[in-house]
């Protein structure tokens, strides 16, 4: 099946520990996205990546890091400089990211620091 | 300033047509109106764009007023798997899509 995955569903980290989101798509899109969303509210751009080896900072991007090393696969670590970094994590795609296309969204991964 | 003005919240009964408002009055002549979904911790879901004619699809229709000021979301015969957040994105194909918080559709029986 085609698609976008994300692992895993929850993840329960330490304060002050660095965690590696994945995000992975099968799609063949160009373009790749990191979103987080917090209770009650709308979804805030964290990264975004329209091609290999290229991405650019979102709304949100202090305390975050991407690499973008191959088409299908656009992985988030969560820093220990990012203050409060508990919310749901998603991640989507599309073909490409300055045209009529919609985005695919994956399933989310929901970080908990405690 | 947000560029989408949503209900928080609306009731629909089962069976029934759900409309769904979006104020975007600001709205530029390249801008695209996208209406997505998000059912509770699940990724959103896409349903429509237009720019100037209404729309429809399999899931929806859309709605654009003349002036383009603002737009309706239809679901035409609702059922309780509706029941999520609706989200209205103005957006330019230069721009990212910005998720607002959405109108949370409640589906009764």
């Amino acid at each position: 099946d085609g698609g976008i995955t994300q692992s895993p569903k929850y993840l329960f980290r330490k304060e002050g520990q660095n965690v590696t989101l994945s995000c992975e798509q099968n799609l063949n899109h160009d373009a790749m996205y990191w979103y987080r969303q917090d209770p009650g509210q709308g979804l805030r751009l964290i990264y975004y990546s329209q091609i290999v080896n290229d991405f650019q900072k979102g709304d949100i991007a202090e305390g975050y890091s991407v690499s973008r090393e191959k088409k299908e696969s656009f992985p988030l670590t969560v820093t220990s400089a990012q203050k409060n970094p508990t919310a749901f994590y998603l991640c989507a795609s599309s073909p490409q990211r300055t045209t009529t296309d919609t985005q695919y969204f994956g399933p989310g991964t929901r970080l908990t620091v405690l | 300033d947000a560029k989408t003005t949503q209900p928080p919240s609306m009731d629909c009964a089962e069976g029934r047509a759900a409309n769904l408002p979006c104020n975007h009055s600001t709205i530029s002549g390249n801008e695209y109106v996208y209406w997505y979904r998000q059912i509770h911790s699940q990724g959103p879901q896409y349903i429509i764009h237009g720019l100037k004619n209404n729309e429809t699809n399999e899931m929806a229709s859309l709605i654009i007023t003349e002036d383009r000021k603002s737009s309706t979301l239809i679901l035409p015969h609702a059922t309780l798997r509706d029941t999520a957040v609706y989200y209205c994105i103005v957006r330019a194909l230069s721009q990212n899509f910005v998720f607002g918080p959405g109108t949370r559709l409640s589906v009764l029986p």
